[in-house]
């Protein structure tokens, strides 16, 4: 099994352009994240998802937007990138609120 | 929400044992205290979880008192590639938050 997979690793965007991070899960999972990761912080939630066609905003949503249509994809967008968008991102995936959570590679993402 | 309180940072050296503290005063009735470990360029992984007392598997215990207030993570013997950051985690509302996590660095 892959577990959690985040297209793509590495991406670039100048001020003002968008883009897509994809998040894909093959466990069946239910609960499905998006945290970003400034050097030296720790995560910090941006929106989650409780199933399916749900979504809600975590502790830093403004910026970005989310998407559940499949139950195993959860996308997150920024509609116009800024510089203080510059961190890595990471997805997760867990099974119930209270179980273990499986993590992907990370995306890092440089705004200029 | 109220996140969880660690040290931010802790020394050791090969072989002992670490204990890190998790403070957790507003824990719910249903929250579960989660443990995750994570290493430079990589997402956290799973340690330990538990609900009250004692829990232990091939990597760590974690030890709960009655009130639920606070937590320990132990990691007998540690290693050089323990080295990484520690996060504790209440569990039981639909978003996992973290918090700042404990850098734990372990010495020759």
């Amino acid at each position: 099994n892959a577990g959690v997979t985040q297209t793509p690793k590495f991406r670039v965007l100048k001020t003002g352009q968008s883009m897509t991070l994809l998040c894909a899960q093959d466990m069946n999972h239910e609960y499905m994240y998006w945290y970003r990761q400034d050097p030296g912080m720790g995560l910090r939630l941006i929106h989650y998802s409780v199933g399916e066609g749900t979504t809600a905003k975590g502790e830093v949503p403004d910026g970005y937007n989310v998407s559940r249509l499949k139950k195993q994809n959860f996308l997150l967008g920024l509609e116009s990138a800024a510089p203080s968008q510059t961190s890595v991102y990471f997805c997760a995936s867990s099974r119930l609120t209270n179980t273990e959570a499986f993590f992907g590679q990370g995306t890092r993402l440089t705004v200029v | 929400l109220a996140k969880t309180t660690q040290p931010i940072s802790m020394d050791s050296y090969e072989g002992q044992e670490v204990n890190i503290t998790c403070s957790h005063n507003n824990i719910a009735t249903n929250d579960y205290i989660t443990w995750y470990q994570q290493f430079p360029s990589q997402g956290p992984r799973f340690i330990i979880q538990g609900y009250k007392t004692k829990v232990t598997n091939e990597v760590a215990s974690l030890f709960i008192p009655a009130d639920r207030k606070s937590s320990t993570l132990s990691l007998p013997r540690v290693s050089l590639s323990d080295t990484a950051v520690y996060y504790c985690l209440r569990g039981g509302n639909n978003d996992m938050r973290f918090g700042a996590g404990t850098r734990l660095t372990v010495k020759p």
